[in-house]
């Protein structure tokens, strides 16, 4: 069964502060992460993604991989009030699969 | 670029009705995914295509959900009879080699 895991939250931090969201999976064979965010009552819309070990940045944005720890993580620095929302994180095991997605962890940031 | 096209918005139909939801995935995309989901269990996969062709529907959740790509630009999801445990948001999702996945804004089923 491969699985993804997430703190379900709320993590709440304030406007201004670095908010950090983890996950974890479960398919050592995974080789595509992928980060996604969800306003209430919309779709799931595409933030970033990253194959290889190490950090990717674009924007306020980096996305953290640890393969060897199974672990993958999401930094938004500077955050604002537009950020609050449920971020999913999702693995694919090799492209044309389908993605596998946490529950996501829900973020507020107050002003 | 119109982006995945889901239809209806929202479906509000009875126990044991018959409910059609529709998919237009994004030009040139070959791969598409139906999840649904719940806040109990998040986001499932319920079943994807490659190039049209069912490739893995081991989510379907029981014999009445089907699903059908007739062509490159059409996917349906049928579900007969439905029950009250189906209500979920339906997504829609189409992807490519070069394209990662986006969503369709998903069909609203409640059933009573």
């Amino acid at each position: 069964q491969k699985e993804v895991e997430q703190n379900s939250g709320p993590l709440s931090v304030p406007e201004g502060a670095i908010a950090s969201l983890n996950c974890t999976y479960s398919d050592r064979g995974s080789q595509s992460f992928f980060w996604y965010r969800q306003y209430s009552g919309k779709s799931p819309e595409l933030i970033m993604f990253i194959y290889s070990n190490g950090d990717k940045e674009d924007g306020r944005f980096t996305a953290q991989l640890n393969k060897a720890s199974q672990y993958v993580s999401l930094l938004i620095r500077d955050s604002q009030p537009s950020d609050s929302a449920t971020y999913l994180c999702a693995v694919n095991h090799q492209a044309g699969t389908a993605l596998i997605f946490g529950k996501g962890t829900t973020l507020s940031v107050s002003s | 670029d119109a982006g995945v096209i889901q239809s209806p918005r929202h479906e509000v139909t009875e126990m044991g009705q018959e409910v059609t939801l529709r998919c237009k995935p994004i030009s040139g995309h070959n791969s598409l995914f139906w999840y649904r989901q719940t806040m109990m269990r998040g986001l499932e996969l319920l079943i994807y295509f490659n190039n049209n062709v069912p490739i893995d529907d081991s989510g379907m959740p029981e014999d009445r959900f089907s699903a059908k790509m007739p062509n490159a630009s059409f996917s349906t999801l049928k579900i007969q009879p439905s029950e009250p445990r189906d209500s979920a948001v339906y997504f829609c999702a189409s992807s490519s080699t070069t394209s990662p996945l986006h969503f369709g804004n998903g069909t609203r089923l409640t059933v009573t």
